[in-house]
């Protein structure tokens, strides 16, 4: 089944600690963003790949690192979490113009 | 810098009526647009995508249209259920940019 799977579903850290959040797609899509979603404020991407070893930055990359070693894989990095961080973050993937296809999501509270 | 704008926010129907939802873009120089359905607490589900050369497309009780033109895109949905109740986003792929653009979404409750 074709599909983008993140994990964890959720998770709850304390202010400074690091922590990765995966994202890895079966589809051999070329594309893969992060997004996180806060109320009142919609979708705002965060990094986007184009390829492997081809990142570039969102509307809003402060705090967050990523990394694009392998086609499938595009973990978001949170090297020192602040409570501002608090939000559903989204992975997505697409090949090219066609369809854009979302993770489950992962719920984070940063205490 | 494209812009997406979705009105109203909230939408409540009863069952069985037809609604259109509306998705207007400030930039014309659009690739493609995607209509998608969100449930809460869950991912983005892609319904339909409609690109420039299109006018629209369709898939079962939904009908997606795209006016360059004007900016506007709507999406149809016949006979509501309340099944249809999520909310539903719109984006623009934005011609010469990879940037997918979304609007805050239209909460729809269709009512029994």
């Amino acid at each position: 089944e074709a599909q983008v799977t993140q994990n964890p579903r959720y998770l709850i850290t304390v202010t400074g600690k690091k922590l990765t959040v995966t994202c890895s797609q079966n589809m051999n899509h070329e594309y893969m963003s992060w997004y996180r979603q806060d109320p009142g404020l919609g979708l705002r991407q965060i990094y986007y790949s184009m390829n492997v070893e081809v990142t570039d930055k969102g509307d809003v990359p402060e705090g967050y690192k990523v990394s694009r070693k392998e086609k499938r894989n595009f973990p978001l990095i949170l090297e020192s979490p602040s409570p501002n961080q608090t939000s559903l973050y989204f992975c997505a993937s697409r090949q090219g113009g066609e369809k854009l296809f979302f993770g489950s999501g992962t719920q984070l509270s940063v205490l | 810098k494209q812009e997406v704008t979705q009105i109203p926010a909230a939408l409540s129907v009863p069952e069985g009526e037809n609604l259109v939802l509306n998705c207007s873009f400030t930039d014309s120089a659009i690739y493609n647009l995607q209509w998608f359905r969100q449930d809460p607490g869950k991912g983005l589900t892609s319904l339909l995508l409609i690109q420039s050369s299109q006018r629209e497309q369709t898939s079962g009780r939904l009908n997606a249209s795209l006016d360059k033109s004007s900016g506007r895109s709507t999406l149809y949905i016949a006979a509501s259920q309340p099944g249809d109740s999520a909310t539903y986003l719109c984006a623009g792929l934005g011609g010469g940019s990879e940037k997918l653009v979304f609007g805050k979404g239209t909460k729809l409750t269709v009512n029994p």
